[in-house]
């Protein structure tokens, strides 16, 4: 079982359209990560949520912390190519000094 | 160079060989971290380092072998490796080992164990 469970797995979409990408737990975590990782390179840290309800905007993404900490929601307006790649977050639990990953959203913006 | 560099980008390897991936850092951060990245799975944080000093293995298998001679450098030695043990291998680097600090990854090595 995972710890973190992002979906959907994969998503492939037309530009210009929205989305929205998932990841949820049933455990609490002080603090949450979204990360992108294009193709050949490493994840890059998009944003950091720390408080429950927190709403951060990116540009076109917004990022969502859940009331009780344990879900988090990425959406993405007018999707462009460049917002392909794998979508991952990773949360951090109140005991212990580590982030858990999920397994990632694999994002395909056709042009 | 800026960032975090990996070497080599690709490694084909037998089960029988000896090799070592190569980590560095330059940007002054005092953690470092090796990380697996296999289809399908989670990111697997393997090892840390904190001020050259190892803190974590989380369960890795012996034939995994870190090394971190000073603060910019890490490497990942390898042995007899499995085909399991295939992946995209990811370092990565912090101020401090606290989560509070971000991390900043290397492109990672693609290994094939053939």
């Amino acid at each position: 079982t995972q710890l973190l469970e992002q979906s959907p797995q994969f998503l492939s979409i037309q530009e210009g359209e929205n989305l929205t990408v998932y990841c949820n737990s049933s455990s609490v975590f002080s603090s949450l990560q979204w990360y992108r990782q294009e193709p050949g390179e490493g994840p890059v840290l998009l944003v950091t949520v720390v408080t429950g309800g927190e709403v951060k905007k990116l540009k076109r993404l917004t990022f969502q912390f859940g009331d009780a900490r344990k879900d988090s929601s990425l959406h993405i307006t007018a999707a462009q190519p460049g917002d392909t790649g794998l979508y991952l977050c990773a949360g951090a639990r109140n005991t212990g000094n580590q982030f858990y990953f999920g397994t990632g959203t694999s994002l395909t913006v056709i042009p | 160079e800026t960032g975090v560099t990996q070497t080599p980008r690709h490694l084909v390897m037998g089960m029988t060989n000896k090799k070592s991936l190569k980590c560095e850092q330059h940007l002054g951060h005092n953690a470092m971290y090796w990380y697996k990245q296999s289809a399908k799975k989670p990111l697997e944080l393997m090892f840390v380092y904190n001020f050259k000093e190892q803190t974590e293995n989380n369960s890795v298998p012996s034939r995994f072998s870190p090394e971190c001679p000073n603060s910019s450098h890490l490497f990942l030695h390898l042995h007899t490796l499995q085909p399991e043990d295939s992946a995209l291998y990811l370092c990565a680097s912090s101020l401090y080992r606290l989560v509070s600090y971000e991390q900043y990854f290397g492109p990672g090595t693609r290994l094939t164990v053939t």
